[in-house]
């Protein structure tokens, strides 16, 4: 099993809609919690941090949920502009490294 | 730009000959990491760096690899031998000291081997 687990998608959704990407993680002990987007052919770039309480952002919402070890990103009132995939990232406990998930890719359609 | 460089952007080898790229992390990250991305997936670590010392390896870094951060500061990564399996972008990320911290990552470095 993957270490971090996320749908490739893609999603196509057009203008305005509302999408969500889930997340799954399989070490328990992870500690730390990040969404980041890549565009194509670019590299990636913190789109939020993802805290226990859950945070937004403008039109972001980022959730966790330790017990069933997922997080949660929700796009409202999608632009053109968020056309790009998301990568799901967690840290673990006593090690630094940054675990991605292969990335959920988004395209919002005119 | 006060950003993370990577040099050169794109190499173009030939298989079996070696290869070394150059990350410039944050000036003030202690922090540095290796990645490696192939179409399709999410960047897969290779290795991170604490000031001058490698911490961890991927167990995906096989001994063709090899990565060095001599004073704490740029680090490189070479490959030797290349193979058409290692054609892929590898990207350098640097972060503050503390789990909570995001990584900044650099434009990449594209390797082709033919």
């Amino acid at each position: 099993r993957k270490e971090v687990e996320q749908d490739p998608g893609p999603f196509n959704v057009p203008e305005g809609a509302t999408v969500a990407f889930n997340c799954t993680y399989s070490n328990s002990a992870s500690q730390s919690f990040f969404w980041y987007r890549q565009d194509c052919r670019k590299e990636p770039k913190l789109l939020m941090s993802v805290y226990s309480s859950g945070n937004e952002d403008g039109r972001f919402t980022a959730q966790l949920n330790r017990a069933s070890q997922y997080i949660s990103l929700l796009i409202r009132d999608s632009k053109l502009s968020d056309s790009a995939t998301y990568l799901c990232v967690v840290t673990a406990s006593g090690t630094y490294k940054y675990i991605f998930g292969t990335g959920t890719r988004l395209k919002v359609l005119a | 730009d006060t950003g993370v460089s990577q040099d050169p952007r794109h190499k173009i080898t030939k298989r079996g000959q070696n290869v070394t790229f150059r990350c410039d992390p944050i000036s003030e990250h202690n922090r540095l990491y290796w990645y490696r991305q192939t179409l399709g997936q999410g960047p897969e670590f290779l290795t991170y760096f604490q000031n001058e010392a490698q911490l961890e390896k991927s167990r995906l870094l096989s001994d063709r690899f090899s990565a060095e951060r001599p004073k704490g500061s740029f680090s490189t990564l070479e490959i030797q031998r290349t193979e058409q399996g290692d054609s892929a972008m590898y990207l350098c990320a640097s972060s503050l000291e503390g789990g909570t911290t995001e990584a900044f990552f650099g434009q990449g470095t594209r390797l082709t081997v033919v």
